[in-house]
């Protein structure tokens, strides 16, 4: 089954400790990226990738920073959380860049930092 | 730069009539247009994709239309079901980024 898959799907943790959060998608896909939603503001990218080592900033990649070490995985890692990064995630992957093809997005991971 | 706005937060329709979702962007015109559906807590699912030179796209009671000199795409739902009651997202392309409308909650009523 074509699937992305996040993990953990909870997560509360304190300020300033390192956390990450794993991303796999089993579709070969060459993009993926990062979203963060919150009320009122909706679905916001944070980093993209378009393929193994080629990442670059979306419109809030402020303290955050991925890798992409493999085609399938795109860890988000956030180095020193803060209350403000409190939000849903999502991880999505296509087949290609842009709009021209479908998205599949994973079934989010809600941090909640203290 | 290319902003996306969904015509409201949330909007009611009666089951069995046709529900019309409205998305706009701000400048140019995208190559390509998608509608996405969400419920609480889960990720976006893909519904459909519409480009640049397609003035209509339909899957079973799914109906998009895009109009690049209004700078609108219209999303209809035809014999709206309870089923159907979720958050529906408009995307479009905007410098090698995908950019998402913040949705509008639809809710069908028994």
């Amino acid at each position: 089954e074509a699937q992305v898959t996040q993990n953990p799907r909870y997560l509360i943790t304190v300020t300033g400790k390192k956390l990450t959060v794993t991303c796999s998608q089993n579709m070969n896909h060459e993009y993926m990226s990062w979203y963060r939603q919150d009320p009122g503001l909706g679905l916001r990218q944070i980093y993209y990738s378009m393929n193994v080592e080629v990442t670059d900033k979306g419109d809030v990649p402020e303290g955050y920073k991925v890798s992409r070490k493999e085609k399938r995985n795109f860890p988000l890692i956030l180095e020193s959380p803060s209350p403000n990064q409190t939000s849903l995630y999502f991880c999505a992957s296509s087949s290609g860049l842009g709009l021209n093809t479908e998205a599949f997005f994973g079934q989010g991971t809600r941090l909640t930092v203290v | 730069s290319q902003k996306i706005e969904q015509n409201s937060e949330a909007l009611n329709i009666q089951e069995g009539k046709t529900a019309t979702l409205t998305c706009n962007y701000t400048n140019y015109s995208p190559a390509y247009l998608q509608w996405y559906r969400q419920d609480p807590g889960r990720g976006p699912v893909f519904l459909l994709l519409i480009r640049e030179n397609e003035k209509e796209k339909r899957k079973e009671r799914l109906k998009v239309t895009f109009d690049t000199t209004l700078k609108q795409s219209l999303f209809h739902i035809t014999a709206s079901q309870p089923a159907d009651s979720a958050t529906y997202l408009c995307a479009l392309d905007r410098d090698d980024k995908i950019i998402f409308g913040k949705g509008t909650r639809l809710h069908i009523l028994p």
